[in-house]
């Protein structure tokens, strides 16, 4: 299995600041990470994939980045609608998923 | 737009075998070229990728649950069916299912709302 580690497991944050969530794999899982937002409540939704490549109809203040073990997920102007737990999933082999990072309004 | 919904019992007791089937609108099942996945999600384990099916009945599993794990399609109804066999208290999750990617086991896109099965006597 592939382990993938995400930090921090939870911040507080106001809105319009930047969020930044990092996902480190146990080894190279190349671009294949994916992250996904959810709220309480809910199902997980698809965010981005294959590292930096946008869902379509995601707001574009959503991003990815990385490659290889390490990668990064990045809100650049926090909305209240975006408070919830986002969590990051390989897929370079049978998928595996991250502990999840929740967000919330300081 | 597809959409997916489970059902089943909410309760299974333990060493039983649980059934939760999931039903595709919107679109057919066997007119689709990725993979249909479950995925489910609990406080001690987090989300976990149970397995996904195709079709034509082509299966992927996570090793960790294969041995338990058995995961069908019945195309005339437009649905796939997830049974979790000899389960225990460690088992209560919220199971969703999900469309999978070309691959299987790749990108979980469209999800059911999830349905809560809790392993109790």
């Amino acid at each position: 299995d592939i382990q993938m580690t995400q930090s921090p497991s939870s911040l507080s944050a106001s809105v319009g600041d930047r969020v930044t969530i990092t996902c480190q794999a146990s080894r190279d899982i190349r671009k294949y990470i994916n992250w996904y937002q959810q709220q309480p409540g809910k199902a997980p939704k698809l965010l981005i994939y294959d590292a930096s490549n946008l869902e379509t109809g995601v707001p574009s203040r959503f991003s990815g980045s990385g490659s290889g073990t390490d990668f990064t997920f990045t809100i650049s102007s926090l909305q209240p609608e975006d408070i919830a737990t986002y969590y990051c999933q390989q897929h370079d082999s049978l998928p595996t998923f991250g502990p999840g990072t929740k967000v919330d309004l300081k | 737009q597809l959409q997916l919904q489970e059902s089943g019992p909410g309760v299974a007791k333990p060493s039983e075998t649980l059934s939760l089937t999931c039903t595709v609108s919107g679109g057919a099942i066997n007119r689709r070229s990725h993979y249909w996945g479950w995925i489910r999600q609990s406080p001690g384990r987090g989300l976990e990728w149970i397995g996904s099916i195709y079709y034509s009945g082509g299966t992927y599993y996570n090793p960790s649950l294969k041995s338990r794990v058995t995961i069908s399609v019945d195309t005339s109804k437009n649905q796939f069916s997830l049974k979790l066999s000899s389960v225990t208290a460690a088992d209560t999750a919220v199971f969703y299912c999900a469309t999978d990617g070309e691959r299987g086991g790749t990108y979980f896109r469209n999800w059911g709302r999830g349905t809560l099965v809790t392993v109790s006597s």
